[in-house]
């Protein structure tokens, strides 16, 4: 069974870092390209950032680009997003999601639970 | 960046009735790349439709999904109970992968 879970949210400052982990399970990580997404309180769904199956090959959100790092730890099946400078604007729960890619098409098909993130004083 | 654009902002029906829902993005992007998600209050999305037609593992097929170039269509034939919720399309061909705003489907 796919199993992807998150830790590492929590309440900081404003200013403050953060570093979420997501812990994979059930699947051959290394052959999976993998994102971050967040969701603010009542809101949509936002794309964070990807990293590709190797994590030669990294993309990021305007609104985190120069803030957030993602990365990854294909020994130890994890998936990370360093988080610095927070704002308020980065309150959210943070979702760690796999890319399925087929013939037909790309799309991410596992999430995990989320993890909260408040940027608060 | 690719900006989608889903209507209507809500949509208000019976069980039993049918749902159809668009995506509309800013420049054509290719359908293998357009990928369609429910979410329920407090839980995580889940993967509906991906490459614009093609259903995921357990989906039933009451669900289904059209279009190419801009323009996407989801459409769940028959409402259950259990399909009432947000759904947003999201694009995976270019980075941004952007997400739609959602079409939230509620009980009339």
């Amino acid at each position: 069974e796919v199993q992807l879970v998150e830790s590492g949210g929590g309440l900081v400052q404003p200013g403050g870092s953060l570093r979420l982990s997501c812990a994979a399970s059930g699947f051959t990580f290394s052959s999976y390209e993998m994102n971050w997404v967040r969701q603010a309180p009542g809101k949509g769904l936002e794309w964070v950032s990807y990293i590709s199956s190797s994590g030669s090959t990294i993309y990021y959100a305007d609104s985190v680009k120069g803030r957030f790092t993602i990365s990854r730890d294909n020994a130890k099946n994890s998936l990370y997003l360093q988080m610095n400078s927070l704002g308020a604007e980065d309150t959210a729960v943070y979702y760690c999601a796999r890319v399925y890619t087929s013939s037909s098409g790309k799309a991410i098909d596992y999430w995990g639970q989320g993890t909260l993130v408040t940027v608060s004083s | 960046e690719i900006v989608l654009t889903q209507s209507p902002g809500t949509l208000s029906l019976s069980p039993g009735e049918r749902a159809t829902l668009s995506c509309r993005a800013s420049q054509s992007i290719s359908s293998s790349y357009l990928a369609w998600y429910h979410q329920k209050p407090g839980q995580a999305p889940r993967l509906l439709i991906y490459g614009a037609s093609s259903r995921a593992t357990g989906i039933p097929d009451r669900f289904s999904g059209s279009g190419s170039g801009t323009d996407f269509t989801l459409t769940i034939s028959r409402l259950e109970p259990e399909d009432f919720a947000v759904y947003y399309c999201q694009q995976y061909g270019n980075s941004p992968f952007t997400f739609g705003p959602g079409t939230k489907v509620d009980i009339k």
